[in-house]
């Protein structure tokens, strides 16, 4: 099974701010691998597959990148609904298999 | 617009059969490009996969669940099904049923999810 890490658990950023979110794989994913956003209360929402493509729908501000066992999704600047708990999700090798998530906080 | 619903019962009992139905609205389910998921979260933690379906019955399981875990299609209500055997206060969840892409297995479009918990 491969293990999806996050981190942090939790990042405190003001409105307007960049957020950079990190999901380690423990083995390799190569461009497999998509992040969610998920509001209390919601269902987890897809914004990035392919590693680094928007879902439809998804602003410009969210953008994904890297590969392998490395990747990154960046908020350009936060706007207030994007406060939230952010998923990565591995989708090269069954299980499937998420990260613990990162929680985007105002700070 | 595609939509997805689950339903079931909300309460069980240690030991029970937990059994939910995800009502496909808005698309096929039997069409290649898309198989078909369950997706749980426990209270206050992240996303567990639980298993996928095609609908033309292959599946893929979770390890950890797959001896207690049945998906299944129900092609003639555009449904498929999720039945998890045995259950104790550890399989209390949200439970989720979602659409991936078949070779490519994100999940595109959720349900709203549905709460199981288990107490006796």
């Amino acid at each position: 099974e491969i293990v999806m890490t996050q981190s942090p658990a939790t990042l405190s950023v003001s409105p307007g701010e960049r957020a950079t979110l990190s999901c380690r794989a423990s083995q390799s994913v190569t461009y497999n691998l998509a992040w969610y956003q998920q509001k209390p209360g919601q269902a987890p929402r897809l914004l990035i597959y392919g590693a680094s493509t928007r879902a439809t729908g998804i602003p410009a501000r969210f953008s994904g990148s890297g590969s392998g066992t490395e990747f990154t999704l960046t908020i350009s600047s936060l706007q207030s609904e994007d406060f939230a708990i952010y998923y990565c999700q591995q989708y090269n090798n069954w299980p499937l298999t998420f990260g613990g998530g990162t929680k985007v906080e105002i700070k | 617009q595609l939509q997805l619903q689950e339903s079931g019962p909300g309460l069980l009992e240690p030991s029970e059969t937990l059994s939910l139905t995800c009502t496909v609205s808005g698309a096929s389910i039997n069409n290649d490009n898309y198989y078909w998921g369950w997706i749980r979260q426990p209270p206050g933690k992240g996303l567990e996969w639980i298993g996928t379906i095609f609908y033309t019955g292959t599946t893929y399981y979770n390890p950890s669940l797959k001896s207690r875990v049945t998906i299944s299609v129900g092609t003639s209500k555009n449904q498929f099904s999720l039945k998890l055997s045995s259950v104790t206060a550890a399989d209390t969840a949200v439970y989720y049923c979602a659409r991936g892409f078949n070779g490519k297995h994100y999940m595109d479009v959720w349900g709203k999810g549905t709460t199981v918990t288990v107490s006796s």
